[in-house]
C-alpha cells in the first residue's frame, strides 16, 4: 500500500492560516471517511488532532479543522501560533484491514 | 491518567528476535483496539499492526506480515509485539497506540513514548 502524499513543508506567520493537503486514491482517502491527522513535536509522540475527516478530540483547539474533497484531505490551522510548529501526518483506512500514513509535513511558523 | 508505557527495545542482530511490551493504565484496556506504529530515524510514521478489543482479531502491514505477531493480555493490561527475522529496515522507534473506538475508527487518541529498536550487526 502506497503512502499518502503530503507536501514536505508548509509555513505561515503568526495569526495567519495554513492548509496542508493529503492526497490518496479512490481506494483510501476517496473511499473512506476515516482520515485522521496527527501532530508531532520533535522527540515527542504523535498527538491526534482530527479524526473521521472533520472531528476534533476534546482539548484540541478549534483553530484546527479538517476537510475532504475527492481523494484529497486537508488540515487547516487558523490563527497560527508558535506552538503549532511541528510535523503533521495524515492517515487513512485503506480497506482490507490496512492503514496508511502520509509522508508528513513540517509546519514552520515564521 | 490514561497512559501507555512501552518497553523491550534494544539492539539486535539481523535475523534476530525481540518482544516489545506496552503496559496500559487509566482505561478499560480490553475494550479498545490497539496498534503498533513505527518511525524510522528521520522518517515518517508507518502503521505496523493492530489488534481488536472485542475478539482479538489481528491485522498487519505487508512489510511485517509473517514476521511480527501482535497479541494482548487483557488480564495484565498489556500489549505485545513479537518481532522475528528482524531486518535493518525494521530499525525504528516503535509506538503503541490506543484507538478511540474500534480498529481504524476515530483515530489513535493515546500514544506511548516509544521504544527504540536497532537492527545491526
Amino acid at each position: 500500500q502506497s503512502a499518502l502524499t503530503q507536501p514536505p513543508s508548509a509555513s505561515g506567520s503568526p495569526g495567519q492560516s495554513v492548509t496542508i493537503s493529503c492526497t490518496g486514491t479512490s481506494s483510501d482517502v476517496g473511499h473512506y471517511n476515516y482520515v485522521s491527522w496527527y501532530q508531532q513535536h520533535p522527540g515527542k509522540a504523535p498527538k491526534l488532532m482530527i479524526y473521521e475527516v472533520t472531528k476534533r478530540p476534546s482539548g484540541v483547539p478549534d483553530r484546527f479543522s479538517g476537510s475532504k474533497s475527492g481523494n484529497t484531505a486537508s488540515l487547516t490551522v487558523s490563527g497560527l501560533q508558535a506552538e503549532d510548529e511541528a510535523d503533521y501526518y495524515c492517515s487513512s483506512y485503506a480497506g482490507s484491514n490496512n492503514l496508511v500514513f502520509g509522508g508528513g509535513t513540517k509546519l514552520t511558523v515564521l | 491518567e490514561v497512559q501507555l508505557l512501552e518497553s523491550g527495545g534494544g539492539l539486535v542482530q539481523p535475523g534476530g528476535s525481540l518482544r516489545l511490551s506496552c503496559a496500559a493504565s487509566g482505561f478499560t484496556f480490553s475494550t479498545y483496539a490497539m496498534s503498533w506504529v513505527r518511525q524510522a530515524p528521520g522518517k515518517g510514521l508507518e502503521w505496523v499492526s493492530a489488534v481488536s478489543g472485542s475478539d482479538g482479531s489481528t491485522y498487519y502491514a505487508d512489510s511485517v506480515k509473517g514476521r511480527f505477531t501482535i497479541s494482548r493480555d487483557n488480564s495484565k493490561n498489556t500489549l505485545y509485539l513479537q518481532m522475528n527475522s528482524l531486518r535493518a529496515e525494521d530499525t525504528a522507534v516503535y509506538y503503541c497506540a490506543k484507538w478511540n473506538r474500534g480498529w481504524y475508527y476515530y483515530g489513535m487518541d493515546v500514544w506511548g513514548q516509544g521504544t527504540t529498536v536497532t537492527v545491526s550487526s
